[in-house]
């Protein structure tokens, strides 16, 4: 069974960094893509970063380029997202997704993990 | 604003059909980027519903079907049941973007 398991959320002052994770079980982890995909409250899902299964080749969001980076560890099945210069816009429920497909699609979600920026 | 325009809600009484468009551009739909669709039931993570246009994943009924032409997409929804009350976003590629891109979500509600 495929699970995916974000932690590392919390509350964060503006300006302030935070590192998220995504542990990932029961598929081989390198062998897929993945993302992250954010939903302020009350509002849809945005895009924000994603990674070939190899680590190579990360990109993003307009929104978040520059300040966000995506990485993966595949020894550990493991995603990460490090988010710098937090802004209180960023406040989202942040998910991570597996992708599948040549025009990739998010086959498998995790529950989210909610990143609040605030003073 | 969405690089992908869905209307922001439908409604049905159970047992109608319903239909939620995605409008996109050149440089998604219009492109041949597949579209997917997700269903967001309140308070849970989004669920793929349709992917590559028109397949359903194991376990979505064959009351949900989809199709994709030019620059816009559809989904529709047959027989509305209760259980159908949710958010639905399509998704698709864009290539003046360089990411993946949603539409803004299409509240469905069952009357």
């Amino acid at each position: 069974e495929v699970q995916l398991l974000e932690s590392g959320g919390g509350l964060v002052q503006p300006g302030g960094s935070l590192r998220l994770s995504c542990a990932a079980s029961g598929f081989i982890f390198s062998s897929y893509a993945m993302s992250w995909v954010r939903q302020a409250p009350g509002k849809g899902l945005e895009w924000v970063s994603g990674i070939t299964g190899s680590g190579g080749s990360p990109y993003y969001a307009e929104s978040v380029k520059g300040r966000f980076t995506i990485s993966r560890d595949n020894s550990k099945n493991t995603l990460f997202l490090q988010m710098n210069s937090l802004r209180a816009e960023d406040t989202a429920i942040y998910y991570c997704a597996r992708v599948s497909g040549g025009n990739s699609y998010h086959t498998y979600w995790g529950q989210g993990d909610l990143v609040t920026v605030s003073s | 604003q969405s690089v992908l325009t869905q209307p922001p809600s439908v409604s049905g009484a159970p047992g109608q059909r319903v239909t939620i468009s995605c409008t996109g551009s050149r440089s998604n739909i219009g492109a041949g980027y597949d579209v997917h669709w997700y269903q967001q039931l309140p308070e849970t993570a989004p669920k793929l519903l349709i992917y590559a246009n028109t397949n359903r994943p194991s376990g979505v009924p064959d009351r949900f079907s989809a199709s994709r032409s030019g620059t816009s997409a559809s989904l529709a929804i047959s027989g509305l049941q209760a259980e159908d009350e949710a958010d639905y976003y399509c998704q698709s590629y864009d290539s003046s973007l360089n990411g993946y891109v949603f539409g803004a979500g299409t509240q469905v509600t069952v009357l």
